[in-house]
């Protein structure tokens, strides 16, 4: 019964593609992130919403754009993909915003742009 | 920029013994540290946190040691097991708000 989901754990796509991968919390937590872990190994965060309100939008190419229907899913969709997109992006939730509230992540998804 | 800094890529030891992983921070006003381990394959998952008004925080084999006038933390784990091998990685986070800077992490190996 996992508690943060991604699908696709794997993403293989050409360069200039749109895709999207999808996040799903059944904490029911009020806060998710996104980050990325690129080939240097450094988690950077992306973005995050509270209560489908984006609170934090780090300095990321306009070709990522986060949506948040509800506040359980984070979908994270990507426009024309370019080399260094490739990472691993995870999601995390948590109970809300207050700091001794941590987060939890997702497994993963491996992005390989050919 | 890196505000924290894990400088040692991988770390080995002996099942039964002491495992000490260190974390540097540059930014001073980082005022809350937590630490992760990390599967293969897997997301981080939370360990062990600790705030600047402590110098030391304890949870079963894990203790955290912070040392503000040096910008230092360490995580302690006593005894370690084969169990424990992962990537920990430290993270800091601000007053201004909750988002957490992390480090490069650590591989810990612990060797049976």
């Amino acid at each position: 019964d996992t508690a943060v989901s991604q699908t696709p754990k794997y993403l293989v796509t050409q360069m200039g593609n749109d895709k999207s991968i999808k996040c799903e919390q059944n904490l029911g937590h009020d806060t998710m992130y996104w980050y990325k872990q690129d080939s240097k190994k450094f988690l950077k965060i992306m973005f995050s919403y509270n209560n489908k309100e984006l609170i934090i939008n780090e300095t990321v190419p306009n070709r990522f754009s986060p949506k948040s229907p509800d506040k359980a899913h984070l979908n994270l969709h990507i426009n024309s993909l370019e080399l260094g997109d490739s990472a691993v992006y995870f999601c995390a939730s948590s109970p809300g915003t207050g700091r001794n509230q941590p987060q939890h992540f997702g497994d993963g998804t491996r992005l390989s742009i050919l | 920029d890196q505000q924290v800094k894990q400088n040692s890529p991988s770390l080995s030891v002996q099942e039964g013994r002491i495992s000490i992983l260190n974390c540097d921070y540059t930014n001073s006003m980082f005022d809350y540290f937590l630490w992760y381990k990390k599967y293969p394959a897997e997301g981080p998952t939370f360990l062990i946190s600790i705030s600047s008004i402590k110098d030391k925080n304890e949870d079963g084999r894990f203790t955290v040691f912070l040392n503000k006038s040096a910008k230092h933390l360490s995580l302690h784990i006593v005894p370690s097991q084969p169990g424990d091998s992962a990537v920990y990685f430290c993270a800091a986070s601000d007053g201004s708000n909750y988002k957490l800077t992390f480090g490069k992490g650590t591989l810990l190996t612990v060797n049976p």
